[in-house]
């Protein structure tokens, strides 16, 4: 079956702009997960959602981040004023919310965001 | 707050030679283990978890055993090939019976010779 899938692949903006980056999770995953891959912070949690839960914002690096889900489903993380420093891979990963897979992740490619 | 440590890289081995990864955690409760691979060009993958104590995870011919006396879950190979040349990461995740977020350690990067 279809994994997860993010767009764009890659997305260069300048600095100061707004990016919206899309993840699709596997279908029938309730929890929904972003992290970022950066050479200098290596692998970092963001945000995760889970079923009707408040999403667990605890890794967003500043306000100028968020991300919502519509649906359950598909999900946007949003950098506002984008800085050089965001530059890096944007990750989403998907689970499920059952035994005894619960806890184990599938990522999607990833998308490349680069600040000039 | 839980954090994990593994061997820093490159690794550089040549075909068919022993290979380990040496991790440790520290966590608060009882976590969940894992080992995540990114191979050249593609995305992140599972490769094995375990997740209780001496658990053994096992694929690929790869295993690591949850040790909750030494905190440790050290990945191990018995014969190396070209095709593992990828980026490991050690990784936990609080989960007990739910989703959880996974904290990662900073990876290593493995190279086979042929």
């Amino acid at each position: 079956g279809a994994g997860v899938s993010q767009s764009p692949s890659n997305k260069v903006t300048e600095k100061g702009k707004d990016v919206e980056l899309r993840c699709d999770p596997i279908s029938g995953h309730t929890a929904l997960y972003w992290y970022r891959q950066s050479l200098g912070q290596g692998l970092e949690f963001l945000i995760y959602f889970q079923g009707n839960s408040a999403p667990d914002k605890s890794g967003l690096p500043s306000d100028r981040f968020s991300a919502e889900r519509t649906g359950g489903s598909v999900s946007t993380l949003t950098i506002q004023r984008t800085q050089q420093e965001d530059s890096a891979v944007y990750l989403c990963a998907s689970s499920t919310a059952r035994q005894p897979t619960y806890n184990e992740q599938f990522f999607g490619p990833g998308t490349r965001l680069t600040v000039l | 707050g839980d954090s994990v440590t593994q061997m820093e890289g490159p690794v550089t081995l040549s075909e068919e030679a022993f290979l380990t990864i040496n991790c440790t955690y520290t966590a608060t409760g009882y976590p969940s283990l894992f080992w995540y691979v990114q191979y050249p060009g593609e995305g992140l993958q599972l490769l094995l978890k375990a997740t209780k104590a001496d658990d053994k995870g096992s694929n690929k011919g790869f295993e690591a055993t949850y040790r909750k006396e030494t905190t440790s879950f050290h990945l191990e190979k018995g014969s190396v090939q070209v095709s593992d040349s990828a980026v490991y990461f050690c990784a936990l995740s609080e989960g007990y019976s739910s989703a959880s977020k996974i904290i990662f350690g900073s990876g290593t990067r493995l190279s086979i010779r042929p």
